[in-house]
């Protein structure tokens, strides 16, 4: 059981250019997220999908773009990459029990912009 | 939205020393929870608390939610090297689930 895999695990992109950051869980969970983790920030959230077919805005959504592509997968675009946008990249996915939300994340893309 | 404030940012301790981590807030929480990060990898859930009062025990591990559920704090007694890592407390349990973490503590317990 995989649980949420992410793609790639490390990646450099120069200012400007664009690529996608790829995750897929196989927990039959409905809600997925993507977060950024920053030095002395913690997790922000850019991105979540409730629901197949849906998505909104997190806290930090400017110069992203996602993709619920499918129950499993949820993907994050980068059109034009800047380098604020280097930092660590989380999937998670959760489905509710008993009234709370238990996330399961991915582990992790590190992304240099230079 | 939600502003998590965690205490102490970083903490260095020896082996067998206690610890208490803190997570408060001037908003009231529906949930908390509380993870464990690794370098390299992403959290992992140790525990979710929901009602005001609530003590959860996991080995070594106390948590506890305020009467109020305002805050929280973490206990660890007889810290172990194994016990190393970022902690982090998320409120949430709001719309479909979304979470605001805090910015974490650093712990680090030498041999």
């Amino acid at each position: 059981n995989a649980g949420v895999t992410q793609t790639p695990k490390f990646q450099v992109l120069k200012t400007g250019q664009s690529m996608t950051l790829q995750c897929a869980q196989d927990m039959n969970h409905n809600s997925m997220y993507w977060y950024r983790q920053d030095p002395g920030m913690g997790l922000r959230l850019i991105y979540y999908s409730a629901s197949e077919g849906t998505t909104d805005k997190g806290e930090v959504p400017n110069g992203y773009n996602v993709s619920r592509l499918n129950k499993r997968e949820f993907s994050l675009r980068l059109e034009s990459a800047a380098p604020s946008q280097t930092s660590v990249y989380f999937c998670a996915s959760s489905q509710q029990t008993q009234g709370y939300y238990g996330y399961t994340f991915g582990s992790g893309t590190r992304l240099t912009v230079v | 939205t939600q502003l998590l404030e965690q205490s102490p940012q970083f903490l260095s301790i020896q082996e067998g020393e206690n610890l208490t981590v803190y997570c408060n807030s001037s908003s009231v929480f529906s949930s908390l929870q509380w993870y464990r990060q690794e370098p390299g990898e992403g959290p992992v859930l140790l525990v979710t608390v929901v009602t005001g009062g609530e003590v959860k025990k996991l080995k070594r591990l106390t948590f506890q939610f305020g009467d109020a559920r305002k805050d929280s704090s973490l206990h660890i007694t007889a810290a172990q090297p194994g016990d190393t890592g970022l902690y982090l407390c998320a409120a949430g349990g709001t719309s479909y689930g979304k979470l605001t973490f805090g910015q974490g503590t650093i712990l680090t317990v030498h041999p």
